[in-house]
């Protein structure tokens, strides 16, 4: 799986959009980015992932670089309840296992 | 709603005994499962992958013969943590790989050894 960087920490206005950045420059061409999250004390929870054309589900909004080295995460109106660490993956699919990295705390503010 | 189950959520047990952790699909049937392991204030480590009717891949420096797999059915696999010593007190997690290419994760296990 190719590598991430993710900023350690951010904070975030409630109400606010929260974008969360990822850096993958050693991504291949059949892998994909995801994004998931792990409130305190919980299992992860999937938000959205995407291959190369930006994407939006009811959590999220995922925009994608076109040369694919690199994405942010949109969380567009931040509540408290969105305070979690972000882990930003990049994988081939398949039934493959996730590897985590450190990720983002985002911490959102009243 | 969850796809993914686990029981107990939390234990408490002394040094010495073994503790035995349910993950289930609720909805869906699965081959492979994935465990996961996280200390507090670390991210998640990759522990083993439990594959239905077969022998469970332990990743490097995971002890077998510590962490006992059974995926049993294509709905339970079972994680024991056998002779138990604080240092194995963590969360236990369980994911569930799925064809969308997402994966679901468990809510996850506490366990605390005294």
């Amino acid at each position: 799986d190719a590598k991430t960087t993710q900023p350690t920490s951010m904070d975030c206005a409630e109400g606010r959009a929260a974008n969360l950045p990822c850096n993958h420059s050693t991504i291949s061409g059949n892998e994909y980015v995801y994004w998931y999250r792990q409130i305190h004390s919980q299992g992860p929870q999937y938000i959205i992932h995407g291959l190369k054309n930006n994407e939006t589900n009811e959590m999220a909004s995922l925009i994608i670089t076109e040369d694919r080295k690199s994405s942010t995460l949109i969380l567009p109106h931040a509540t408290l309840r969105d305070t979690a660490v972000y882990y930003c993956i990049v994988r081939a699919g398949g039934y493959q296992k996730v590897t985590f990295g450190i990720g983002t705390k985002l911490q959102v503010i009243p | 709603g969850a796809v993914v189950s686990q029981h107990p959520s939390r234990v408490i047990c002394k040094s010495g005994t073994s503790v035995k952790i349910e993950c289930r699909s609720l909805d869906f049937q699965a081959t492979t499962m994935f465990w996961y392991r996280q200390f507090p204030k670390k991210s998640l480590m990759l522990m083993a992958t439990s594959n239905e009717g077969s022998k469970a891949t332990y990743e490097q420096g995971v002890e077998k013969d510590k962490f006992l797999i059974n995926h049993a059915s294509l709905t339970l696999s079972t994680l024991t943590v056998t002779s138990a010593h604080p240092e194995d007190s963590s969360f236990y997690i369980c994911s569930i790989p799925m064809v969308s290419e997402t994966q679901y994760f468990g809510p996850g296990t506490r366990l605390l050894v005294l």
